[in-house]
């Protein structure tokens, strides 16, 4: 496997359910990102870990739970959400948090329904 | 509050110039992404901005004035793959990417 993965690619949840997301990186970065992108809206961002912790948190609503147990894993537990939180979760990740150059390379994206 | 603005929606020819403007209100300035994102895929890089000018990279180019918070994607020689969503992002005092709602580009025969 190269660059970010994620999985699943898709998932639909009724809101009782307890779910979660899986982000794996490949290339030795320190810092790990979820987005929330929904359709014709700026990307939303949800959580950003550097060398495993949580250093951003974006107001997010506490149905979504980040865990990030070493540097290339990271993962959205998902718990009684709302229809409204049917969108794209992406998965990012950049060599730091800070810097020039801080390039973000991302996953394909789980796309999530919630009924 | 912080904003980026770019075009919802683009349509151009084959083989056609065209360019994306992105303009920023942010809290400070640490550059400036554009991402290329193709329907149901992962956006990616294509670009860095940081010092006023242009920086050419193939068929693309894009240009940044930051006195006028101005920032534009150039693509020429358009071909049917660079139908895509083109995202413009701009990372702030606090190195957070700030980014915009993105420009559908449509490109036909």
């Amino acid at each position: 496997e190269t660059g970010v993965t994620q999985t699943p690619r898709h998932l639909v949840m009724g809101m009782t359910n307890k779910k979660s997301l899986k982000c794996e990186q490949h290339l030795g970065h320190n810092a790990m990102y979820w987005y929330k992108q929904s359709a014709k809206k700026p990307l939303e961002l949800m959580f950003v870990y550097s060398l495993e912790e949580r250093v951003e948190n974006n107001s997010v609503p506490s149905r979504f739970s980040p865990e990030c147990p070493n540097s290339s894993h990271l993962f959205l537990h998902l718990h009684t959400l709302q229809p409204e939180d049917s969108a794209l979760y992406l998965c990012a990740s950049s060599r730091m948090t800070s810097g020039d150059y801080n390039e973000q390379f991302f996953g394909p994206g789980t796309r999530l329904t919630v009924l | 509050g912080q904003n980026i603005d770019q075009p919802t929606e683009m349509t151009a020819t084959e083989g056609a110039i065209v360019q994306i403007n992105c303009t920023y209100q942010t809290s400070g300035f640490n550059g400036l992404f554009w991402y290329q994102q193709h329907a149901g895929e992962a956006p990616t890089f294509l670009s860095y901005n940081v010092l006023d000018g242009l920086e050419e990279k193939g068929r693309f180019s894009s240009f940044l004035s930051r006195s006028k918070g101005y920032s534009y994607l150039l693509l020429k020689e358009l071909q049917m793959k660079d139908s895509a969503s083109y995202l413009c992002a701009v990372m702030d005092s606090n190195y957070q990417l700030i980014w915009g709602a993105g420009t559908k580009l449509i490109i036909k025969p």
